[in-house]
């Protein structure tokens, strides 16, 4: 079946570092890669999403590419604030079905 | 943007009592979706719904769940009897169909705590 891994669980930062987030993947069939974000409170919500291999996603600073070499869709940000501090899911769907499977999640803390 | 609203947003009950958690999805959405989120961490995939059918469900989604929407009202999750291990927030999502394939709008949680 598919599955996600993101090995990093906790991610502390100060503000204007590089943020990178570690996602991997593993599925039979070609999927869509999303990153969803949730912040404290919410539920998770689209932050990003690549359709096509080897393209790049952009959204509000932060950007991933669909690497289907690797297998990876890793997320960075040139310089995090605060506002970012949040929990990060990397997350597919593969073209068979309309279930989204996602990472366990990476937490960011971002200290001002 | 859409919204999906969750109802109740918290429910304590005992062991062994039934709960009902209500979803109103984005209207016009055709795809409901259940998830089940331990810690605020893992989001793990419960069932999902379409044209009043279960689609897939998971190994997750015991005989005590069921999942309706009657007359395109609420969309909704039962637990009878609930369990303990049933404590999480529950979250409802919803899809347009098409080109939305995969972009979920997700609800804002009801937390569950089973005592």
């Amino acid at each position: 079946g598919d599955s996600v891994t993101q090995k990093q669980g906790q991610v502390t930062l100060s503000e204007d570092d590089f943020l990178f987030i570690n996602c991997t993947y593993s599925t039979t069939t070609y999927p869509t890669l999303f990153w969803y974000v949730q912040y404290p409170g919410q539920g998770p919500q689209l932050l990003l999403k690549v359709t096509t291999a080897n393209n790049k996603g952009i959204s509000r600073g932060f950007e991933a590419t669909y690497d289907k070499g690797t297998t990876s869709f890793h997320l960075q940000k040139a310089s995090v604030q605060e506002s970012d501090s949040a929990v990060y899911f990397c997350a597919l769907v593969d073209l068979a079905g309309y279930k989204l499977t996602f990472g366990t999640g990476t937490s960011l803390l971002v200290d001002p | 943007g859409p919204k999906v609203l969750q109802i109740p947003s918290h429910q304590i009950i005992d062991m062994g009592q039934m709960v009902t958690l209500n979803c109103d999805p984005v209207s016009n959405h055709l795809y409901f979706y259940w998830y089940k989120q331990i810690l605020g961490q893992q989001m793990e995939f419960l069932v999902n719904f379409y044209n009043g059918k279960v689609m897939e469900k998971s190994k997750l989604f015991k005989d005590q769940f069921s999942v309706e929407r009657p007359d395109g009202s609420y969309f909704t999750l039962k637990i009878q009897p609930t369990a303990l291990e049933d404590s999480a927030v529950y979250f409802c999502a919803s899809s347009p169909s098409g080109t939305g394939h995969g972009q979920l709008y997700f609800g804002e949680g009801s937390k569950l705590t089973v005592l």
